[in-house]
Protein backbone atom coordinates (compact mmCIF):
# COMPACT_ATOMS: atom_id res chain seq x y z
CA UNK A 1 0.00 0.00 0.00
CA UNK A 2 0.59 3.73 0.08
CA UNK A 3 3.22 4.72 2.61
CA UNK A 4 5.44 7.72 3.91
CA UNK A 5 8.57 8.04 5.26
CA UNK A 6 10.47 11.21 7.21
CA UNK A 7 12.99 11.68 9.08
CA UNK A 8 12.53 10.12 13.05
CA UNK A 9 12.34 11.07 16.10
CA UNK A 10 13.36 14.62 16.92
CA UNK A 11 15.28 17.10 14.87
CA UNK A 12 17.54 19.72 16.98
CA UNK A 13 18.31 22.99 16.01
CA UNK A 14 19.52 26.58 17.57
CA UNK A 15 17.82 29.22 16.08
CA UNK A 16 18.90 30.53 12.17
CA UNK A 17 20.25 26.92 11.60
CA UNK A 18 18.98 25.64 8.40
CA UNK A 19 16.33 23.07 8.40
CA UNK A 20 15.82 19.61 6.67
CA UNK A 21 13.36 16.99 7.05
CA UNK A 22 13.43 14.22 4.68
CA UNK A 23 10.61 12.80 3.39
CA UNK A 24 9.67 9.60 0.93
CA UNK A 25 7.17 8.03 -0.27
CA UNK A 26 5.87 4.86 -1.80
CA UNK A 27 2.63 5.29 -3.80
CA UNK A 28 0.97 3.11 -7.31
CA UNK A 29 0.21 6.57 -8.76
CA UNK A 30 0.66 10.15 -8.52
CA UNK A 31 -0.32 11.23 -5.45
CA UNK A 32 -0.49 15.19 -4.35
CA UNK A 33 1.90 15.78 -1.19
CA UNK A 34 1.52 17.49 1.46
CA UNK A 35 3.54 19.15 4.46
CA UNK A 36 1.37 19.79 7.51
CA UNK A 37 3.11 21.33 11.01
CA UNK A 38 0.99 20.29 14.40
CA UNK A 39 1.84 22.91 17.91
CA UNK A 40 0.93 20.94 21.47
CA UNK A 41 -2.18 21.10 21.65
CA UNK A 42 -3.55 21.42 18.53
CA UNK A 43 -4.84 20.00 15.34
CA UNK A 44 -2.51 19.51 12.34
CA UNK A 45 -2.49 22.49 9.94
CA UNK A 46 -1.92 22.47 6.59
CA UNK A 47 1.37 23.83 5.30
CA UNK A 48 1.44 23.77 1.34
CA UNK A 49 0.77 21.06 -1.57
CA UNK A 50 2.55 19.94 -4.53
CA UNK A 51 0.70 18.07 -7.02
CA UNK A 52 3.33 17.48 -10.07
CA UNK A 53 6.75 16.36 -10.67
CA UNK A 54 9.45 19.94 -10.06
CA UNK A 55 6.83 22.16 -8.12
CA UNK A 56 7.67 23.68 -5.19
CA UNK A 57 5.58 24.41 -2.60
CA UNK A 58 6.03 27.02 0.17
CA UNK A 59 4.35 28.71 3.21
CA UNK A 60 5.70 30.67 6.50
CA UNK A 61 9.71 30.23 4.81
CA UNK A 62 9.53 26.93 4.61
CA UNK A 63 9.30 25.09 1.12
CA UNK A 64 9.73 21.94 -0.34
CA UNK A 65 9.98 20.50 -4.20
CA UNK A 66 8.20 17.25 -5.43
CA UNK A 67 10.44 15.23 -6.97
CA UNK A 68 8.81 12.27 -8.87
CA UNK A 69 12.47 11.00 -9.97
CA UNK A 70 14.00 10.07 -6.20
CA UNK A 71 10.30 10.46 -4.85
CA UNK A 72 10.79 12.76 -2.11
CA UNK A 73 8.95 15.94 -1.09
CA UNK A 74 11.61 17.19 1.48
CA UNK A 75 11.18 20.04 4.07
CA UNK A 76 13.51 22.48 4.11
CA UNK A 77 13.93 26.09 5.89
CA UNK A 78 17.00 28.32 5.61
CA UNK A 79 16.73 30.04 9.05
CA UNK A 80 14.46 28.58 11.72
CA UNK A 81 13.22 30.42 15.05
CA UNK A 82 12.16 28.95 18.26
CA UNK A 83 8.53 30.00 17.24
CA UNK A 84 9.21 26.61 14.54
CA UNK A 85 9.21 24.26 17.23
CA UNK A 86 6.13 21.82 16.33
CA UNK A 87 5.84 18.21 14.79
CA UNK A 88 5.91 18.46 11.48
CA UNK A 89 3.96 15.69 8.79
CA UNK A 90 4.66 14.63 5.49
CA UNK A 91 1.37 13.03 3.71
CA UNK A 92 0.60 12.08 0.26
CA UNK A 93 -3.33 11.67 -1.24
CA UNK A 94 -4.26 9.33 -3.39
CA UNK A 95 -7.06 8.09 -5.11
CA UNK A 96 -7.14 3.58 -4.90
CA UNK A 97 -10.37 2.99 -6.33
CA UNK A 98 -11.24 6.02 -6.74
CA UNK A 99 -11.32 7.23 -2.99
CA UNK A 100 -9.44 9.86 -1.92
CA UNK A 101 -7.20 8.53 1.05
CA UNK A 102 -5.10 9.92 2.58
CA UNK A 103 -1.44 8.69 4.10
CA UNK A 104 0.69 10.84 6.58
CA UNK A 105 4.18 9.73 8.24
CA UNK A 106 4.91 9.75 11.48
CA UNK A 107 6.30 12.85 12.05
CA UNK A 108 9.35 14.60 13.10
CA UNK A 109 9.92 16.84 16.37
CA UNK A 110 11.42 20.09 15.64
CA UNK A 111 13.16 21.66 18.73
CA UNK A 112 14.62 24.52 18.42
CA UNK A 113 16.63 26.30 20.85
CA UNK A 114 17.48 30.35 21.49
CA UNK B 1 -14.47 30.55 8.30
CA UNK B 2 -14.30 26.69 7.49
CA UNK B 3 -14.03 24.11 10.52
CA UNK B 4 -14.18 20.94 11.74
CA UNK B 5 -15.60 20.67 15.34
CA UNK B 6 -14.85 17.55 17.63
CA UNK B 7 -16.69 16.88 20.50
CA UNK B 8 -15.77 16.01 23.37
CA UNK B 9 -12.42 17.41 23.45
CA UNK B 10 -11.47 14.84 26.28
CA UNK B 11 -12.92 11.90 27.89
CA UNK B 12 -12.24 9.08 30.37
CA UNK B 13 -13.70 5.45 29.50
CA UNK B 14 -14.03 2.46 31.36
CA UNK B 15 -12.58 -0.64 29.79
CA UNK B 16 -15.48 -2.67 28.24
CA UNK B 17 -17.36 0.77 27.81
CA UNK B 18 -19.12 2.49 25.09
CA UNK B 19 -17.67 5.52 23.72
CA UNK B 20 -19.26 7.75 20.81
CA UNK B 21 -16.55 11.04 19.46
CA UNK B 22 -18.23 13.37 17.46
CA UNK B 23 -17.28 15.75 14.39
CA UNK B 24 -19.05 18.20 12.68
CA UNK B 25 -17.76 19.77 9.87
CA UNK B 26 -19.30 23.32 7.94
CA UNK B 27 -16.85 23.19 5.11
CA UNK B 28 -19.72 21.25 2.69
CA UNK B 29 -17.33 18.86 2.04
CA UNK B 30 -17.66 15.11 0.78
CA UNK B 31 -15.24 13.26 2.87
CA UNK B 32 -14.76 13.03 6.21
CA UNK B 33 -11.86 10.70 8.31
CA UNK B 34 -10.68 9.49 11.80
CA UNK B 35 -7.56 9.38 12.21
CA UNK B 36 -5.64 7.90 15.44
CA UNK B 37 -2.27 9.75 16.91
CA UNK B 38 -0.11 7.92 18.93
CA UNK B 39 3.52 8.03 20.02
CA UNK B 40 5.75 6.95 17.69
CA UNK B 41 3.01 6.18 14.87
CA UNK B 42 2.20 9.77 13.79
CA UNK B 43 -1.77 9.90 12.23
CA UNK B 44 -2.71 6.44 11.49
CA UNK B 45 -6.19 6.34 8.86
CA UNK B 46 -9.10 4.67 10.71
CA UNK B 47 -12.18 4.93 8.92
CA UNK B 48 -13.37 7.36 6.03
CA UNK B 49 -16.29 8.42 4.17
CA UNK B 50 -16.99 9.99 1.37
CA UNK B 51 -21.09 10.13 0.98
CA UNK B 52 -23.56 9.94 3.55
CA UNK B 53 -24.96 6.82 5.10
CA UNK B 54 -22.04 5.07 3.87
CA UNK B 55 -18.20 4.77 5.99
CA UNK B 56 -15.63 2.74 4.34
CA UNK B 57 -12.53 0.97 6.57
CA UNK B 58 -9.19 2.54 6.69
CA UNK B 59 -5.54 1.12 7.85
CA UNK B 60 -6.65 0.18 11.66
CA UNK B 61 -10.49 -0.30 11.37
CA UNK B 62 -10.56 -3.01 14.07
CA UNK B 63 -12.63 -2.36 17.04
CA UNK B 64 -14.25 0.93 15.73
CA UNK B 65 -17.18 1.49 13.87
CA UNK B 66 -18.02 4.74 12.03
CA UNK B 67 -21.54 6.31 11.28
CA UNK B 68 -22.00 9.14 8.33
CA UNK B 69 -25.69 9.82 9.01
CA UNK B 70 -25.01 13.23 7.00
CA UNK B 71 -22.89 15.04 4.78
CA UNK B 72 -21.95 17.59 8.28
CA UNK B 73 -21.47 14.91 11.00
CA UNK B 74 -19.57 11.46 11.37
CA UNK B 75 -19.00 9.52 14.36
CA UNK B 76 -16.59 7.21 15.63
CA UNK B 77 -17.88 4.58 17.96
CA UNK B 78 -15.86 2.13 19.90
CA UNK B 79 -18.29 -0.56 21.38
CA UNK B 80 -16.33 -2.27 23.86
CA UNK B 81 -13.32 0.09 24.78
CA UNK B 82 -9.89 -0.98 25.78
CA UNK B 83 -6.70 0.48 27.07
CA UNK B 84 -4.80 0.04 23.80
CA UNK B 85 -7.66 2.28 22.08
CA UNK B 86 -6.04 4.88 24.68
CA UNK B 87 -5.11 8.23 22.26
CA UNK B 88 -5.96 11.26 20.48
CA UNK B 89 -8.19 11.13 18.06
CA UNK B 90 -8.72 13.12 14.97
CA UNK B 91 -11.30 14.13 12.68
CA UNK B 92 -10.97 16.10 9.18
CA UNK B 93 -12.92 16.78 5.90
CA UNK B 94 -11.49 17.19 2.32
CA UNK B 95 -12.98 18.13 -0.70
CA UNK B 96 -11.29 14.96 -1.31
CA UNK B 97 -9.69 14.51 -5.64
CA UNK B 98 -10.75 17.91 -6.96
CA UNK B 99 -7.73 20.04 -6.70
CA UNK B 100 -5.64 17.81 -4.19
CA UNK B 101 -7.54 19.06 -1.73
CA UNK B 102 -5.37 18.60 1.70
CA UNK B 103 -7.42 17.35 4.86
CA UNK B 104 -8.57 20.42 7.40
CA UNK B 105 -8.22 18.43 10.73
CA UNK B 106 -10.52 19.21 14.32
CA UNK B 107 -8.46 20.10 17.43
CA UNK B 108 -8.91 16.41 18.37
CA UNK B 109 -10.06 14.00 21.67
CA UNK B 110 -7.89 12.91 24.16
CA UNK B 111 -9.29 9.33 24.85
CA UNK B 112 -7.85 7.97 28.04
CA UNK B 113 -9.22 4.20 28.70
CA UNK B 114 -9.25 2.91 32.30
Amino acid sequence: GDSVTQTEGQVALSEEDFLTIHCNYSASGYPALFWYVQYPGEGPQFLFRASRDKEKGSSRGFEATYDKGTTSFHLRKASVQESDSAVYYCALGETPGGNYKPTFGKGTSLVVHP
Amino acid sequence: EAAVTQSPRSKVAVTGGKVTLSCHQTNNHDYMYWYRQDTGHGLRLIHYSYVADSTEKGDIPDGYKASRPSQENFSLILELASLSQTAVYFCASSAGIYNNQAPLFGEGTRLSVL
